[in-house]
């Protein structure tokens, strides 16, 4: 089955660029989907088609996705985007959704 | 607007059944797949099925298949998730998740909308 690997933490300053990588196979051919998980929250969808930002969704955060990494990149952190951040793709091999394991951000 | 609200927390005894349900508002229901997504404490996130927008065919995850059945009733606007012989690895958050784009192929497409989750607790 398909993986999808996260860094367990990052850790980034206020004003300063957080980068959440997540690694596949060939994930570049892929669509990734990237959502935020406050604690005690419901996810909510932030980055869509690797790039696509849902309304409401600040312009701080944006997506990339090429060969085998895609990146969330979060500019100008705010200590209100500590969240859990995961991954998501759909594996046509094994006709599954897939999350990645999530990223921990900390805002120092 | 668009909303998903599930039913209560359930605590359930090994080996039983629970049934969790998701009542949608604020947009055409049978336009949109739904899945159903799950979180063990301290866990990732697990798509366990969908049911498409068209017809309401499921889908299930191989991780699951055979213990979950998912359906929905069109006219209550109503997505109903099943979990069967119940262990206490299946305590966990279950999610019902909106795809973002209708039509007949929209359960590849991102999930949009999430319900509030629905705490299960499983323990003898």
């Amino acid at each position: 089955s398909y993986v999808l690997t996260q860094p367990p933490s990052v850790s980034v300053a206020p004003g300063q660029t957080a980068r959440v990588s997540c690694g596949g196979n060939s994930i570049g051919t892929k669509s990734v989907h990237w959502f935020q998980q406050k604690p005690g929250q419901t996810p909510v969808l932030v980055v869509y088609d690797d790039i696509d930002r849902p309304s409401g969704i600040p312009e701080r955060f944006s997506g990339s996705n090429s060969g085998n990494t895609a990146t969330l990149t979060i500019s100008r952190v705010e200590a209100g985007d500590e969240a859990d951040y995961y991954c998501q793709v759909w594996d046509s091999s094994s006709d599954h959704w897939v999350f990645g394991g999530g990223t921990k951000l900390t805002v120092l | 607007q668009v909303q998903l609200l599930q039913s209560g927390a359930e605590v359930k005894k090994p080996g039983a059944s629970v049934r969790v349900s998701c009542w949608a508002s604020g947009y055409t229901f049978t336009n949109y797949a739904m899945h159903w997504v799950r979180q063990a404490p301290g866990q990732r996130l697990e798509w366990m099925g969908w049911t498409t927008a068209d017809n309401g065919n499921p889908k299930y995850s191989q991780n699951f298949q055979g213990r979950v059945t998912i359906n929905r009733d069109t006219s209550a606007s109503t997505a109903y998730m099943e979990l069967s012989s119940l262990r206490s690895e299946d305590t966990a958050v279950y999610y019902c998740a909106k795809s973002m784009i209708q039509g007949v192929r929209s359960h590849f497409y991102a999930m949009d909308v999430w319900g509030q989750g629905t705490t299960v607790t499983v323990s003898s």
